[in-house]
C-alpha cells in the first residue's frame, strides 16, 4: 500500500531557530500534500495544501512566512517552521492523496512530527 | 455548529464488547473517511466510503447518504483497538480538503 515517510518523528529546538520537516511518498507520486497541526486532545487543523511545482495554498490565519512549504518534486514536500517560538510547539502531520488500486483517491498520512520549542 | 459531529467523545469498553462510533455531517460530501490515530500520533486510514458498507477484519463501516450519517463498528474489541477514531469528510464544494470530526477516544480494557 501507499506509504508516506515523515521525518523527524520528534525534534526539540531552541527558540528563534528554524526546523524543517520532510514528507516523502515512497511508492507513489503525491501531486498534492496536506500539512496539519494538532494540539493535544484536539482534532487535526489544516495548515496548507501544497501542489507539486506551485505555491502552497494556506488556510486562513496561518502565516505563510512562518510556515514555509516547498513541494519541489512529486515525492517530497517540506514544511519549515521559521524562527520557532514555544507557541509553535505542536504535533505536525502530513497527508498525501494517493490513487488506490480501485481508482479512488484515498489519503495516506505520515507518522507525524512532535515539535518542542524551548 | 461543526460540519462533522462525532459521538461519543469518549468510550470505554471491556475486551470482547461490540463498539459503535457515530458520525453525522451537515454538508454534501463526495466521500467519508474513517481514520485511526494511535497514542504515538500516527494516523491510519481505515475506510473510505461513498455509499453502503465496508468490512475489514473486525471493523465495519456504514454510510447513509440520505441521512448524512456514518457508523464505525468494532466487533470483539481488543485492547489494541484503543485509539482515537476520527471521521473525516471530503466536502463537494471544498475540493480535496478533508474536514474532520472531533474524534472518539476509545479505551478497551482487558
Amino acid at each position: 500500500g501507499a506509504v508516506v515517510s515523515q521525518h523527524p518523528s520528534w525534534v526539540i529546538c531552541k527558540s528563534g531557530t528554524s526546523v524543517k520537516i520532510e514528507c516523502r511518498s515512497l511508492d507513489f507520486q503525491a501531486t498534492t500534500m496536506f500539512w496539519y497541526r494538532q494540539f493535544p486532545k484536539q482534532s487535526l487543523m489544516l495548515m496548507a495544501t501544497s501542489n507539486e511545482g506551485s505555491k502552497a495554498t494556506y488556510e486562513q490565519g496561518v502565516e505563510k512566512d512562518k510556515f514555509l512549504i516547498n513541494h519541489a518534486s512529486l515525492t517530497l514536500s517540506t514544511l519549515t517552521v521559521t524562527s520557532a517560538h514555544p507557541e509553535d510547539s505542536s504535533f505536525y502531520i502530513c497527508s498525501a492523496r494517493d490513487l488506490t488500486d480501485r481508482g479512488f483517491y484515498g489519503y495516506t498520512f505520515g507518522s507525524g512530527t512532535r515539535l518542542t520549542v524551548v | 455548529k461543526n460540519e462533522v459531529e462525532q459521538s461519543p467523545q469518549n468510550l470505554t469498553a471491556q475486551e470482547g464488547e461490540f463498539i459503535t462510533i457515530n458520525c453525522s455531517y451537515s454538508v454534501g460530501i463526495s466521500a467519508l473517511h474513517w481514520l485511526q490515530q494511535h497514542p504515538g500520533g500516527g494516523i491510519v486510514s481505515l475506510f473510505m466510503l461513498s455509499s453502503g458498507k465496508k468490512k475489514h477484519g473486525r471493523l465495519i463501516a456504514t454510510i447513509n447518504i440520505q441521512e448524512k450519517h456514518s457508523s464505525l463498528h468494532i466487533t470483539a474489541s481488543h485492547p489494541r483497538d484503543s485509539a482515537v477514531y476520527i471521521c473525516a469528510v471530503r466536502i463537494k464544494a471544498a475540493g480535496n480538503k478533508l474536514t474532520f470530526g472531533g474524534g472518539t477516544r476509545v479505551l478497551v480494557k482487558p
